[in-house]
């Protein structure tokens, strides 16, 4: 199985600052033949189904506000909300699909200071 | 835009199996090159992948539950199904049915860009 573990477990941030989660595969989920990393995000909001924010680890599905940006590359991965508002009050997870065997983060809460 | 539904009992005794539908609206089930899973989040807990599905029947599961786990697909009701037998207290979780593009210029993205609201199941005697 590839592990997946998000850091920190919670963060709380003033509103309009940065908020930052980590994201670190157990190996590789960079695939050297078309140099994609097979790395999602996702947003869950209370009594919600999670929400598809980020795909090929920097891609932003349509629709998701240009605050939330993905980076990394390899093992390790960064999401982050450049300006929190207060509904990006969610738990995020981090999901790899580079291997058959589909695994999630154990999630990261992030709410207002 | 594409809308996902679970539906199925609540409450299931242990030892029994656990049988839910997912049904796909506003698209066919059969279209594309989509596939269809079932994910479940115990209280508190993260998420864990059950397995999926494509239109045509061919399935993946997650290993741990192989053994319980059998998902199948009725292209003419539009919907996939999940049975997980032998149920015990620790399959008490939310189940999510969720999309997968597929194949994305010739390579996987088994990413979820539709979910359904879940369902609560509780195994409970």
């Amino acid at each position: 199985d590839i592990v997946m573990t998000q850091s920190p477990d919670s963060l709380a941030v003033s509103l309009g600052e940065r908020a930052t989660i980590d994201c670190k595969s157990s190996q590789s989920i960079l695939h050297i033949s078309n140099n994609k990393n097979y790395l999602a995000w996702y947003q869950q909001k209370p009594g919600q189904p999670p929400k598809l924010l980020i795909y090929w680890a920097s891609t932003r599905e349509s629709g998701v506000p240009d605050r939330f940006s993905g980076s990394g590359s390899g093992t390790d991965f960064t999401l982050t909300i450049s300006s929190l508002q207060a509904e990006d009050v969610a738990v995020y997870y981090c999901q790899q699909y580079y291997s058959t065997l589909l695994t999630f983060g154990g999630g990261t809460k992030v709410e207002i200071k | 835009q594409v809308q996902l539904q679970e539906s199925g009992p609540g409450l299931v005794k242990p030892s029994q199996t656990l049988s839910l539908t997912c049904t796909v609206s506003g698209g066919s089930i059969s279209s594309g090159s989509y596939y269809w899973s079932w994910i479940r989040q115990p209280a508190g807990k993260g998420l864990e992948w059950i397995g999926r599905i494509s239109s045509s029947g061919s399935t993946n599961y997650h290993p741990s539950l192989k053994s319980r786990v059998t998902i199948s697909v009725d292209t003419s009701k539009n919907q996939f199904s999940l049975n997980l037998s032998s149920v015990t207290a620790s399959d008490t979780a939310v189940y999510s049915c969720a999309r997968s593009p597929g194949y994305c210029s010739s390579t996987s993205c088994f990413y979820f860009d539709s979910w359904g609201q879940g369902t609560l199941v509780t195994v409970s005697s």
